[in-house]
């Protein structure tokens, strides 16, 4: 049990383009869902939590307007990377829990590249 | 702020010998510690998670330890096989809802 899916796995886009990503909790509810960024050969970051119905919580240093987060159900979380540019190139990975004190439960990611 | 460090961060080992991974965090308040496995472009596999209370846990060839108050853990795999490579990463679950991810091991085992 406990599987999040991601999709796609891999983007290639123009700069300029939103990108967006969903991530789904296949046999679980989830509470709260993450969003992380991964530069290669660096750690995972968070970049912005979410919970179901309300507005997104951002990190320090991610911005909530390039990096739109919605979580409009148990199931189901979105990051649109709106006008995207080579900066943005990374991998992207989601993760889901079902409540405060579980573990996080991680998707596959998503290598995004901006052309 | 915690910060997780592994060490080293690449190695490489002949097939079967045993795997040594080590992590250590900042803060020693945390709720628990998680190593994962990630392999190239890929998300990550749980491996083991040991709980703030707990000094380790074990599965199959793989043993993590956990001594919270010196801040350190540390992951042995036993017998390495090629299948083993990969980066392993170590992650501190603390705070508020935070999980703080460590660099990662970069591990690649010859056959």
């Amino acid at each position: 049990g406990a599987v999040v899916s991601q999709h796609p796995s891999w983007v290639i886009c123009k700069s300029g383009t939103s990108v967006k990503i969903e991530c789904r909790s296949l046999d679980f509810q989830a509470t709260t869902m993450f969003w992380y960024r991964q530069f290669p050969k660096q750690s995972l970051m968070l970049m912005a939590t979410s919970n179901e119905g309300s507005k997104a919580t951002y990190e320090q240093g991610v911005e909530k307007d390039k990096f739109l987060i919605n979580h409009a159900s148990l199931t189901l979380s979105t990051l649109t990377v709106t006008s995207a540019h080579p900066e943005d190139s990374s991998f992207y990975i989601c993760s889901a829990k079902r409540h405060s004190n579980q573990p996080q439960h991680f998707g596959d990611g998503t290598r995004l590249s901006i052309l | 702020k915690q910060e997780v460090t592994q060490i080293p961060a690449a190695l490489s080992v002949p097939e079967g010998e045993n795997l040594v991974l080590n992590c250590s965090f900042t803060d020693s308040a945390i709720y628990n510690l998680q190593w994962f496995r990630q392999d190239p472009g890929k998300g990550l596999t749980s491996l083991l998670l040991i709980q703030s209370s707990q000094r380790e846990q074990t599965s199959g060839r793989l043993n993590a330890s956990l001594d919270k108050s010196s801040g350190r853990s540390t992951l042995y795999i036993a017998a390495s096989q090629p299948g083993d490579s990969a980066t392993y990463l170590c992650a501190v679950f603390y705070g508020n809802n935070r999980l703080a991810f460590g660099k990662g091991n970069q591990v690649v085992v010859i056959p």
